[in-house]
């Protein structure tokens, strides 16, 4: 089955850039989804379809995806931004959706 | 105002049966797939189940398949859970999402706040 392999833990600090990646075979040819998830809260989606950012996401969101490598990039960081960070994709070869174990973004 | 509200959850003894429900308001029902995902106490995310908008199409993970299944009723504007042969692993918070399009293959855009699912002895 397919596989998203995330770092477990990012560290930034405020107003720095932080970049979170999302591996896969040919990850580049899939449609990646990114959802933020905060302590004890239900997750959100920041970015879909690889870079497009939902109403209500700041800009400072931004995706990328080519070939074996999807990448969230986050903008002069805030302490808000602290959170869970998790990609997903549809793997359309076994009709499966897949989310990538999660990234903790930790804002010193 | 889109809202998803689990119910059904609590503690059930392993091999045992539960029913998961999600009431959803606020969007056409039929229009959209509805899925659930789960997540077990400090890990990460587990998507679990999809149905289309029409209900024709449904989807499991592998870890679920032939022990869950997933249903709707339009009349109640709801999704079902129905889950058998419990497992200590299936603990976890259970949640319902919207997903943006008819059938599965894209992303989920409103979740529910989860209801919590113990599988113990």
């Amino acid at each position: 089955s397919y596989v998203l392999t995330q770092p477990p833990s990012v560290s930034v600090a405020p107003g720095r850039t932080a970049r979170i990646t999302c591996g896969g075979n040919n990850i580049g040819s899939k449609s990646v989804h990114w959802y933020q998830q905060k302590p004890g809260q239900a997750p959100v989606v920041v970015i879909y379809y690889n870079s497009d950012r939902p109403s209500g996401i700041p800009e400072r969101f931004s995706g990328s995806n080519s070939g074996s490598t999807a990448t969230l990039t986050i903008s002069r960081v805030e302490a808000g931004d602290e959170a869970d960070y998790f990609c997903q994709v549809w793997d359309s070869s076994s009709y499966l959706r897949v989310f990538g174990g999660g990234t903790k973004l930790t804002v010193l | 105002e889109v809202q998803l509200l689990e119910s059904g959850g609590g503690l059930v003894q392993p091999g045992g049966s539960l029913r998961l429900s999600c009431a959803a308001s606020g969007f056409t029902f039929t229009n959209y797939a509805k899925t659930w995902v789960r997540q077990a106490p400090g890990k990460g995310l587990e998507w679990v189940s999809t149905i289309s908008g029409s209900g024709g199409s449904t989807y499991y993970a592998d870890s679920v398949l032939g022990r869950f299944t997933i249903s709707r009723d339009n009349s109640k504007n709801t999704v079902y859970l129905q889950m058998n042969s419990l497992r200590a692993e299936d603990t976890a918070v259970y949640y319902c999402a919207k997903d943006v399009g008819e059938d599965s293959g894209s992303y989920l855009d409103y979740w529910g706040q989860g209801t919590q699912v113990t599988v113990s002895s």
